[in-house]
C-alpha cells in the first residue's frame, strides 16, 4: 500500500528551527520527485518545495527560499523539509505528497500525506 | 506566476443534483491541469490530472473538461460523500505550481 507519514511537527517561537520528516511506504522515493504543500489553517494549498527524482533539480516557493530546504534519503525512503528563521506565517499543516507526470516530470500529486502541523507563536 | 481562479466560493447542492465548479488561469495552461477533492480533517485526494484523466480509483462521476484557460469539474448525481472542497492546480508553467483557492460544496 502506498504511503506517507508526516512527523516532526510542533509549536515553535518565531526565529528558530524545526524539521518535519516524511516517511514512505509501498514505493521508493528514489524514483519519484516529492512535494512539501501547506496549508494555513481555514485556508488553501500553497506549495512549497519540490525535489526532482534526480535529486539535484530543487524549486522553492518564494515566501520560504533562502530559509527553507529539501532533501531526502533515499536508504531510509525518507523525505526532509529543515526550516530555519521560522516566521508567524509559517503556521501551517504541511503535507508531502508524491509527483507524477509524464517522463521526469512532477506535475500532479497522486499520493499525500495526512501532514504534520507547524506551528510558529511567541 | 500563473494565478488560479476557482467559483463559486460556495456551491449549495442537493444530494442526487449535478454540481459544475469552474476553474480559469491567468493564461493559457493547455491541459495541464489536475483536481483535488479535500474533505475536513484529511489531505487532499487526486480526482483528475490533464483536465479530463480521472485518477485512480475515482468513481465515473467526476468529470473533467476544458483547456486553454476554462476548465470545470463537473459531479454528476451528488453523494454524501462528495460534499468536500475542491480545488484546481496548473502544472504547465512552473516553478511554482499553483491552486485554486478552492470551492466548497456542501448541502443546499
Amino acid at each position: 500500500q502506498v504511503q506517507l507519514v508526516e512527523s516532526g511537527g510542533g509549536v515553535v517561537q518565531p526565529g528558530k528551527s524545526l524539521r518535519l520528516s516524511c516517511e514512505s511506504s509501498g514505493f521508493t522515493i528514489r524514483s519519484y520527485g516529492m512535494f512539501w504543500i501547506r496549508q494555513a489553517p481555514g485556508k488553501g494549498l500553497e506549495w512549497v518545495a519540490v525535489t526532482f527524482y534526480a535529486g539535484n533539480e530543487k524549486y522553492y516557493a518564494d515566501s520560504v527560499k533562502g530559509r527553507f530546504t529539501v532533501s531526502r534519503d533515499s536508504s531510509k525512503d525518507t523525505l526532509y523539509l529543515q526550516m530555519d528563521r521560522l516566521r508567524i506565517d509559517d503556521t501551517a499543516l504541511y503535507f508531502c505528497a508524491r509527483g507524477r507526470g509524464g517522463g521526469s516530470r512532477v506535475d500532479w500529486l497522486d499520493t499525500w500525506g495526512q501532514g504534520t502541523l507547524v506551528t510558529v507563536s511567541s | 506566476e500563473i494565478v488560479m481562479t476557482q467559483s463559486p466560493a460556495t456551491l449549495s447542492v442537493s444530494p442526487g443534483e449535478s454540481a459544475t465548479l469552474s476553474c480559469r488561469s491567468s493564461e493559457n495552461i493547455n491541459t495541464n491541469l489536475a483536481w483535488y477533492q479535500q474533505k475536513p480533517g484529511q489531505a487532499p485526494r487526486l480526482l483528475i490530472h490533464d483536465a479530463s484523466t480521472r485518477a485512480t480509483d475515482i468513481p465515473a462521476r467526476f468529470s473533467g473538461s476544458g483547456s486553454g484557460t476554462e476548465f470545470t469539474l463537473t459531479i454528476s448525481s451528488l453523494q454524501s460523500e462528495d460534499f468536500a472542497i475542491y480545488y484546481c492546480q496548473q502544472y504547465n508553467n512552473w516553478p511554482p505550481w499553483t491552486f485554486g483557492q478552492g470551492t466548497k460544496v456542501d448541502f443546499k
